[in-house]
């Protein structure tokens, strides 16, 4: 199984802030890597797919990048809306697998 | 704009059989992979296994053993069913359609409690 790993797995950050979240793969998935974003109590709903697309409807301010083994989701403004967890998925190989999750909360 | 929604018992006994079933709703089964995705409570998320609409599948290794999903393309609906479970297996379950290789489309998820 691929592993995925996430850091900071916790931030506090204000109104404004550039947030950037780091995503690793045990080993290169190439660009097939998705984030997803979570609030309490809701379904996850995907913001980036294969690395640096984004996906339809979601705000310009999320961006993705990276390829191989490391990748990054920046968030250029945060807004109050933002406060939820971040998955980063690689989808290179079966079984599907999730990194723990990165939860940004109001500084 | 396809949905897809869980339905089934939202409390199974230990050593019992966890079904589910998602029906998917404003779009056809055919063609997609079609995956179930849990979720134990406060923790994260772990992809249990997929079935294309053709009936192949793959699962998640962790859980294959005691693991069946299975398709219904006359009524557009996926099942899953989890045998032997125990307290380790109360958790959200989300159905979810898998396009370009992302989770795009999801349902509400469904609360399932393994408790006697």
């Amino acid at each position: 199984d691929i592993q995925m790993t996430q850091s900071p797995s916790s931030l506090s950050a204000s109104v404004g802030d550039r947030v950037t979240i780091t995503c690793r793969a045990s080993q290169s998935i190439s660009s097939y890597l998705n984030w997803y974003q979570q609030k309490p109590g809701k379904v996850p709903k995907v913001l980036i797919y294969a690395a640096s697309s984004l996906q339809s409807g979601v705000p310009s301010r999320f961006s993705g990048s990276g390829s191989g083994t490391d990748f990054t989701l920046t968030i250029s403004s945060l807004q109050p809306d933002d406060f939820a967890t971040y998955y980063c998925q690689q989808s290179y190989s079966t079984p599907r697998t999730f990194g723990p999750g990165t939860k940004v909360d109001i500084k | 704009q396809v949905q897809l929604q869980e339905s089934g018992p939202g409390l199974v006994k230990p050593s019992e059989t966890l079904s589910l079933t998602c029906t998917v709703s404003g779009g056809s089964i055919s063609s997609y992979y079609w995956s179930w995705i849990r979720q134990p409570p406060g923790k994260g998320l772990e992809w249990i296994g997929y079935i294309y609409y053709s009936g192949s599948t793959i699962y998640n290794p962790s859980l294959k053993s005691r693991l069946t999903i299975s398709v219904d393309t006359s009524r557009n609906q996926f099942s899953l069913r989890l045998s032997s479970v125990t307290a380790a297996d109360t958790a959200v379950y989300y159905c979810a359609r898998e396009a370009q290789y992302y989770f795009d489309c999801w349902g509400q998820g469904t609360l399932v409690t393994v408790s006697s």
